[in-house]
């Protein structure tokens, strides 16, 4: 199983701020044969189902705000959130589907300072 | 607009039986891959099992062998049949769209779950 380890567990910002978050994968999620990275992250506010960000590592969702940017290659990920909005509160996390057993990181919760 | 709607959760006694329905709308079901996704009290996400097109399916190592993860397309459902539950079962229980790519997927649509209580 691929093991997916964020850091940190959370943080606090404060609004306008950067908020950067962590992913490391127990082995490399990048496929070589396409060079593409099968990672995705999710945003989970209270009381509401996850809701798909970025997949492919890099590439945002639809109607996601560009503030919103994921980064990294092989087994080192980062989602950061460039000037941190109220309505970013929230739990974060990484996906990997490089296996068939797909498999989340921890979570990483994210307040306001 | 995608829509899935979770329904059948509720309090099991250990060992007991329960069977989850998510219906879909807004897009073309019978085409897509749809997961099961679950997230314990206060806990993390943990992927259960995945349904694909074609109807194969692949399970995680907890429940392989007690949850059978089907389909059916003509109503436009997705089902999870739990048997032999255990208190590590209890969860919220969400269906999602399953963007399968190679062996893995991604989830880009999730209802809003079903909990599920495993309790005596």
């Amino acid at each position: 199983d691929i093991v997916m380890s964020q850091s940190p567990d959370s943080l606090a910002v404060s609004l306008g701020e950067r908020a950067t978050i962590n992913c490391k994968s127990s082995q490399s999620v990048l496929y070589s044969s396409n060079n593409k990275n099968y990672l995705a992250w999710y945003q989970q506010k209270p009381g509401q189902p996850p809701k798909l960000l970025v997949y492919w590592a890099s590439t945002r969702e639809s109607g996601v705000p560009d503030r919103f940017s994921g980064s990294g290659s092989g087994t080192d990920f980062t989602l950061t959130i460039s000037s941190l909005q109220a309505a970013d509160v929230a739990i974060y996390y990484c996906q990997q589907y490089f296996t068939t057993l797909r498999t989340f990181g921890q979570g990483t919760k994210v307040e306001i300072k | 607009e995608v829509q899935l709607l979770e329904s059948g959760g509720g309090l099991v006694q250990p060992g007991g039986s329960l069977r989850l329905s998510c219906a879909a709308s807004g897009f073309t079901f019978s085409t897509y891959a749809m997961s099961w996704v679950r997230q314990a009290p206060g806990k993390g996400l943990q992927w259960v099992s995945v349904i694909s097109a074609t109807d194969n399916t692949y399970y995680a190592d907890s429940v392989r062998g007690r949850f059978t993860i089907s389909r059916d397309n003509s109503k436009n459902t997705l089902f999870l049949q739990m048997n032999s539950l255990r208190a590590e079962d209890t969860a919220v229980y969400y269906c999602a769209t399953d963007i399968s790519v190679g062996s893995g997927g991604y989830f880009d649509s999730w209802g809003q779950g079903t909990l599920v209580t495993v309790s005596s």
